[in-house]
């Protein structure tokens, strides 16, 4: 079965670092981008950015440049999504997703980390 | 302020038919860039609805249909049913955003 698993919910301070998984089974992982989506209490979805396992490729959105960083390693098919400071407004739910071509949908989604920073 | 526009909320009594529409611009679906849609049940994950415009992933039923046209994308729910109640957000590449994904507000389905 293809899946991809996150690791569990979060609660950290403003100022904190933190770094959240998602580990991919059942295909090559080093073969399909994976992005990363926030949703924040109560709003939509929004794209903050994507990475090819195979070579650390990465884009990020503009909105989310520089405020997060992702990366992966391939031997245990798994990527991050990681902050060195936290802020309140990090507070959400964040989901990976496969990204599959050729049409470029994200057709496979973790079930979601949910980040509470709260002082 | 998403790229992608769509109306907040829509509704339709049980067996009824509902739209939902997606408006972008010259740089994302006007542009000919593919719309995709997913399905967000409460509670959960979204979940791939429509590819590629008007393509269905395997498993979705065929009362969900998707098109597309000019600067605007739609997703039509036929045969209305308790469990489309959901959150519905489309998505496309805009070119104007360094080539960046981008989503639609969402619309919630609310079945009547």
């Amino acid at each position: 079965e293809v899946q991809l698993v996150q690791s569990g919910a979060e609660v950290k301070k403003p100022g904190e670092s933190l770094k959240i998984s998602c580990k991919g089974s059942g295909y090559s992982f080093t073969s399909y981008w994976i992005g990363w989506v926030r949703q924040m209490p109560g709003k939509g979805l929004e794209w903050m950015g994507i990475i090819y396992p195979g070579d650390s490729d990465t884009r990020y959105s503009p909105s989310f440049q520089g405020q997060v960083t992702i990366s992966a390693d391939k031997s245990i098919s798994t990527a991050y999504l990681q902050w060195s400071s936290l802020k309140a407004s990090d507070t959400a739910m964040y989901y990976c997703a496969r990204l599959v071509p050729p049409r470029n949908a994200f057709d496979i989604w973790g079930q979601g980390t949910m980040v509470t920073v709260s002082s | 302020q998403s790229v992608l526009t769509q109306p907040p909320s829509v509704s339709g009594a049980p067996g009824q038919r509902v739209t939902i529409s997606c408006t972008g611009s010259s740089s994302n679906i006007g542009a000919g860039y593919e719309v995709h849609w997913y399905q967000q049940r409460p509670g959960t994950a979204p979940k791939l609805l429509i590819y590629g415009n008007s393509n269905r992933p395997s498993g979705v039923p065929d009362r969900f249909s998707g098109s597309k046209s000019g600067t605007s994308a739609s997703l039509a729910l036929t045969g209305l049913q308790a469990e489309d109640e959901a959150d519905y957000y489309c998505q496309s590449y805009d070119s104007s955003l360094s080539y960046s994904k981008v989503f639609g507000g969402g619309t919630k389905v609310t079945v009547l």
